[in-house]
């Protein structure tokens, strides 16, 4: 159980435009899902936490209008890297928690495969 | 401001031989929780640790949170092949009531057979 899934896996893109990820709870419900960005062999940088419903928490130093977050259902919540530039390439995780069940009542996070966005 | 530091970066070990990872926090955490990402993959859950002075056991691995809990160790008993990859600490941010992790660097083993 408590399966992400994100699609794309990959995507390559010019520079200047947008594009969409979307991270899918496939078993379970998640009110809250968080994005990370992480670089070649470098730990997970929170980006911001989804919340459905609501506005997403962004952390100190990402735009927000640049990476626009939307979580409108229990299941999906999409990040959507606007006019993407190169310095935007890197990986993309996401993440959510399974707060009805798991191995650390909740606290831990399931995450999806990750997608790889390349800017030209 | 609140940081979650992990040592070593690297570690190359032959297959047998023992392996640790250290995760300090600037912060005194409500608990701990550790996370392997093998290459190419994406992290999973490995454990959680809440007690001060907890130990807990996963076959080889053996995880320990600090009677301070703010510091934890996971320890590697005679590494396998499988063991490749990189393991991550990550604490709890003060205050979120979100669920929010800071993660430390990870440390990157390599087990050459």
């Amino acid at each position: 159980g408590a399966v992400v899934s994100q699609h794309p896996s990959w995507v390559i893109c010019k520079s200047g435009t947008s594009v969409k990820i979307e991270c899918r709870s496939l078993d379970f419900q998640a009110t809250t899902m968080f994005w990370y960005r992480q670089f070649p062999k470098q730990s997970l940088m929170l980006m911001a936490t989804s919340n459905e419903g609501s506005k997403a928490t962004y952390e100190q130093g990402v735009e927000k209008d640049k990476f626009l977050i939307n979580h409108a259902s229990l299941t999906l919540s999409t990040l959507t890297v606007t006019s993407a530039h190169p310095e935007d390439s890197s990986f993309y995780i996401c993440s959510a928690r399974d707060t009805f069940r798991g191995l650390a009542g909740g606290n831990e996070q399931f995450f999806g495969p990750g997608t790889r966005l390349t800017v030209l | 401001g609140q940081q979650v530091m992990q040592i070593p970066q690297y570690q190359h070990v032959q297959e047998g031989e023992d392996f640790t990872t250290y995760c300090n926090s600037s912060t005194t955490l409500s608990n701990i929780q550790w996370y392997k990402q093998r290459p190419g993959g994406h992290p999973v859950f490995l454990i959680q640790l809440v007690k001060s002075g907890e130990v807990k056991k996963q076959k080889r691995l053996t995880f320990q949170f600090g009677e301070a809990k703010k510091n934890s160790s996971l320890h590697i008993t005679a590494t396998q092949t499988t063991d490749v990859g990189t393991y991550f600490c990550a604490g709890p941010r003060r205050g979120s009531t979100l669920g929010r992790l800071y993660f430390g660097r990870g440390t990157q083993l390599t087990v050459w057979p």
